[in-house]
């Protein structure tokens, strides 16, 4: 079964420093991954999707991923948060069963960005 | 891409009542999905919404608590019955189209609290 577990409940960073998300995922084959941010009281919106093409992926909002076989992760950086940045986000893993296309989300790490 | 209206956008419901909330794509969809996201959790997949036929329910998930309709391709709802306190979440539909990187779109959500 595939999963994602994500390493941090809460990150807190200075505006301006980078920011790094972690997350690891578990999948019996090569898996589809994905960043979604969802800001207060808004909807999901998609950062990044890697889907077994180029290991770095590049996102929306200067936001990349870097997909590591090796380690099984899929960590989120940013070389410089904006405080537009703070939001929840979400490490999901794609799981296909038949003819659906389901994700499966992580438990969310909360980014806060101060001055 | 594909925008979804969701409506109620929120709602303050009574114990025992029921609330049927909409879901409406700009698009034709393959796949739609209701989600649920309690307050500070992450998002649980409640059910796919099958076109023409009943829903498939995730594990912890049935269809008298959740009845489910989907009548076309960018149409759906999903009704919360018999709703108790602990039904006081936040409700998202999401689509996409099979045979692409799985990529879904979300609604905004509809916040229902339930007294």
């Amino acid at each position: 079964a595939q999963s994602v577990t994500q390493l941090d409940s809460h990150v807190s960073v200075s505006e301006g420093t980078p920011v790094l998300l972690r997350c690891n995922y578990s999948s019996s084959y090569s898996p589809s991954l994905f960043w979604y941010v969802q800001h207060p009281n808004k909807g999901l919106q998609l950062l990044l999707k890697y889907t077994s093409a180029a290991t770095l992926v590049k996102g929306i909002n200067g936001f990349e991923a870097e997909f590591k076989k090796s380690e099984t992760s899929f960590h989120l950086t940013k070389p410089s948060a904006h405080m537009s940045d703070a939001a929840e986000y979400f490490c999901v893993v794609r799981r296909n069963t038949g003819t659906a296309s389901k994700l499966t989300f992580g438990t969310g790490t909360r980014l806060q960005v101060t001055l | 891409s594909a925008v979804i209206s969701q409506k109620p956008s929120r709602d303050i419901c009574q114990r025992g009542t029921s609330l049927t909330i909409q879901c409406q794509v700009d698009s034709q969809v393959t796949m739609m999905f209701w989600y649920r996201q309690q307050p500070g959790q992450s998002l649980t997949l409640i059910a796919t919404a099958n076109q023409g036929s009943e829903a498939t329910y995730e594990s912890g998930f049935v269809i008298d608590k959740f009845p489910i309709s989907r009548p076309n391709l960018t149409f759906s709802t999903l009704t919360v019955s018999n709703m108790s306190p602990e039904d006081s979440s936040i409700y998202l539909c999401s689509a996409g189209r099979w045979g692409n990187t799985g990529e879904l779109f979300f609604g905004e959500g509809s916040r229902l609290t339930v007294l």
